[in-house]
């Protein structure tokens, strides 16, 4: 039962455009959301993150939006760089717990130079 | 900051061998976490430690996967009598516990598991 989905397995972007990930969740639970970005052969990076009280978070280049009535978060970054092509992890979980964070599937971020 | 490491980093082994994988985390962090991935997945928890105590278990842990964290500090995964449905990434992550906004989890490398 995939609690948290994202649909789109691939996203290409012409460098210096923004790129828009999506991420949908099912629990209404869910209070606390994470953006991770992975490269090959290494660990997730934590990104950014935002929690339920706030609709939007930013840090720099990237803008994580989220909107609870639809149980959808996104991220933008702008201006996209090659340097942002990686695999996207959306993750999300309460935040009274902080213990277990359900991933989805991952969105593959190519930005064309 | 040393960051999380685990070892190894690969380990191929034969169906029904038993393996260990060891992380290490960041050093003042409280929480541990073991996640498995597999092809074309988002990381999956596994179990999940706050000091020597392991508070969570997934059920995706079967009877054969055992997690320890001795005195709070490096971590253990073992996998007995192997099947090639282990063939996976098993990835570590640490985390300071405490005040609000701090649930950000911090992932070693992962060891990449094939059991044939």
């Amino acid at each position: 039962d995939q609690q948290v989905k994202q649909n789109s397995p691939s996203l290409s972007v012409q460098e210096g455009r923004i790129s828009i990930l999506n991420c949908d969740y099912t629990n209404s639970m869910f209070d606390y959301f994470l953006w991770y970005k992975k490269y090959p052969a290494e660990g997730p990076t934590f990104l950014i993150s935002i929690s339920s009280i706030k609709d939007k978070n930013e840090d720099g280049r990237f803008t994580v939006f989220l909107n609870k009535s639809a149980k959808h978060l996104s991220l933008h970054i702008v201006p996209s760089q090659p340097g942002d092509s990686a695999v996207y992890f959306c993750a999300a979980g309460q935040e009274n717990t902080g213990n277990q964070f359900y991933f989805g599937t991952g969105t593959s971020l190519t930005v064309i130079p | 900051d040393t960051g999380v490491s685990q070892d190894p980093r690969h380990k191929i082994t034969k169906r029904g061998q038993n393996v260990t994988f060891r992380c290490d985390p960041i050093s003042e962090h409280n929480r541990l976490y073991w996640y498995r991935q597999t092809l074309g997945q988002g990381p999956e928890f596994l179990t999940y430690f706050q000091n020597e105590a392991q508070l969570e278990k997934s059920r995706l842990l079967s009877d054969r996967f055992s997690a320890e964290r001795p005195k709070g500090s490096f971590s253990t995964l073992e996998i007995q009598r192997t099947e090639q449905g282990d063939s996976a990434m098993y990835l570590c992550a640490s985390s300071p516990f405490g005040h609000r906004g701090t649930y950000e989890q911090y992932f070693g490398p992962g060891t990449r598991l094939t059991v044939t």
